[in-house]
């Protein structure tokens, strides 16, 4: 099975910071990676698909990067409803793993 | 705007099986390929596995093969899965999720993320 490993695991940003969450495969997957944002007692919600579309709807302050096996979730600036947990997920082979998450909360 | 609707919650004995059920409002279920997804508390998402709904044909990760079965009743456009052999490590919320890919009648399945999830079920083994 592609392990995917995220990193940092927390991270702590304030209000206006940009930031960037990184997610490493143990496989090239080309572009078949796509991230969630995921708030506590809710169900994860899609932001990213092919490693670097934008999911409709989702605010353009957030982009995604990479192919290959280094992948890059950026967000410009951040805003209040920013602070959640992020997972990055490969699409490429069976099983489609999940990274271990990115906690971000507020500095 | 699609979305799904899964059963509530349920408690189960150890050894005992349970059955999560997910409806789909507002597109049709054989449209697109449906994944299962667990969190344990305080943990990262698991994938389960996928059917595909107008087929149903599946495919299970293999941590779960001999233990999970996906099935589908598309008179009434809802997924089922259901888990046997339960231990307190199967202790989680279960969550449905419909795959962004039009679901080929023919060819190589695609798949590329996840874009409508149900709400959950949490699911307690004890």
């Amino acid at each position: 099975a592609i392990q995917l490993t995220q990193s940092p695991s927390s991270l702590s940003a304030s209000v206006g910071d940009r930031v960037s969450i990184t997610c490493r495969t143990s496989q090239d997957i080309s572009s078949a990676l796509a991230w969630y944002q995921q708030k506590p007692g809710r169900a994860p919600k899609l932001l990213i698909f092919d490693a670097s579309i934008l999911q409709s709807g989702v605010p353009s302050r957030f982009s995604g990067s990479g192919s290959g096996t280094y992948f890059t979730l950026t967000i410009s600036s951040l805003q209040p409803d920013d602070f959640a947990t992020y997972f990055c997920q490969q699409f490429n082979n069976f099983p489609f793993s999940f990274g271990q998450g990115t906690k971000l909360d507020i500095k | 705007q699609a979305q799904l609707v899964q059963s509530g919650a349920e408690v189960k004995k150890p050894g005992a099986s349970v059955k999560v059920s997910c409806k789909a409002f507002t597109y049709t279920l054989s449209g697109y390929h449906l994944h299962w997804v667990r969190q344990a508390p305080g943990q990262g998402l698991e994938w389960m596995g996928w059917i595909n709904p107008h087929t149903g044909g599946t495919n299970y990760a293999q941590q779960f093969q001999g233990r999970v079965i996906m099935t589908r009743e598309m008179s009434i456009g809802t997924a089922y899965m259901e888990l046997s052999s339960l231990t307190s490590e199967d202790s989680a919320v279960y969550y449905c999720a419909r795959d962004r890919e039009v679901l080929k009648w023919f060819g190589v399945p695609e798949f590329s993320a996840m874009d409508v999830w149900g709400q959950g079920t949490a699911v307690t083994v004890s």
